[in-house]
């Protein structure tokens, strides 16, 4: 069964920082991967996708990820961080060759300080 | 274009009680997906619709059923409320599968008293 593991719980950071948000999966091919973000009482926007070719995808809002098939990571990051950019973040899994569900982690929710 | 709406934005519930929450997909799209997040946790699959039969279901019990129309939106119902149902139910749309066109609403946040 596949699975999503984000390991951070909270992560704080000041403004124009950078920030890396981790996520490992467990599936056993390629699977499709995506990072969603979340704002309080709102759905998910997605932030980007990851199916196959290029190892690093470029998103919304300047973040990208880095999908390391031998680390079964697909690390999310931004340069430089907004305040706008406080809210939760979710990575997520689905099988590859169309999807039958997608499974979520259990979110980060990056806090922006000044 | 309206994305994906769902009603009501909010609920509240008693043990015991039924509940039915809508979904209407975004335009063009045919597959309906719902799930369920819990606060502080993401979101769980329940489970999926498509011309109007139940494609795919997560682990969820059969007090959790699901209905899709003609028109492809859908209706999530809920029988003998729980406690531990209170939470934010999301619905998902998409066409034909295809993961990088799946749009989620704002979501309908049920609390069971």
């Amino acid at each position: 069964a596949q699975s999503v593991t984000q390991p951070d719980i909270h992560i704080t950071v000041s403004e124009g920082a950078s920030l890396e948000l981790r996520c490992n999966y467990s599936y056993g091919a390629t699977p499709y991967l995506f990072w969603y973000v979340q704002s309080p009482g709102q759905g998910l926007q997605l932030l980007l996708k990851y199916f196959s070719g290029d190892t690093l995808v470029q998103g919304i809002k300047g973040f990208e990820a880095e999908f390391k098939r031998s680390q079964s990571s697909f690390n999310l990051r931004k340069p430089s961080v907004h305040w706008s950019d406080a809210a939760e973040y979710f990575c997520a899994v689905a099988p590859s060759g169309g999807y039958q569900k997608v499974t979520f982690g259990t979110g980060t929710k990056l806090q922006v300080i000044p | 274009d309206a994305g994906v709406t769902q009603s009501p934005t909010h609920l509240i519930k008693t043990r015991g009680q039924q509940v039915t929450l809508r979904c209407s997909p975004k335009s063009g799209h045919d597959t309906v997906s719902w799930y369920q997040q819990a606060l502080g946790q993401g979101p769980q699959f329940i489970f999926q619709y498509y011309e109007e039969e139940e494609r795919q279901r997560g682990n969820f019990p059969d007090r959790f059923s699901g209905h899709q129309y003609p028109n492809y939106s859908s209706e999530l119902n809920v029988n003998a409320l729980l406690l531990g149902d209170s939470a934010l139910y999301l619905c998902a749309s998409s066409k034909d599968f295809e993961p990088e066109k799946l749009f989620f609403g704002s979501g309908t946040q049920l609390s069971v008293l």
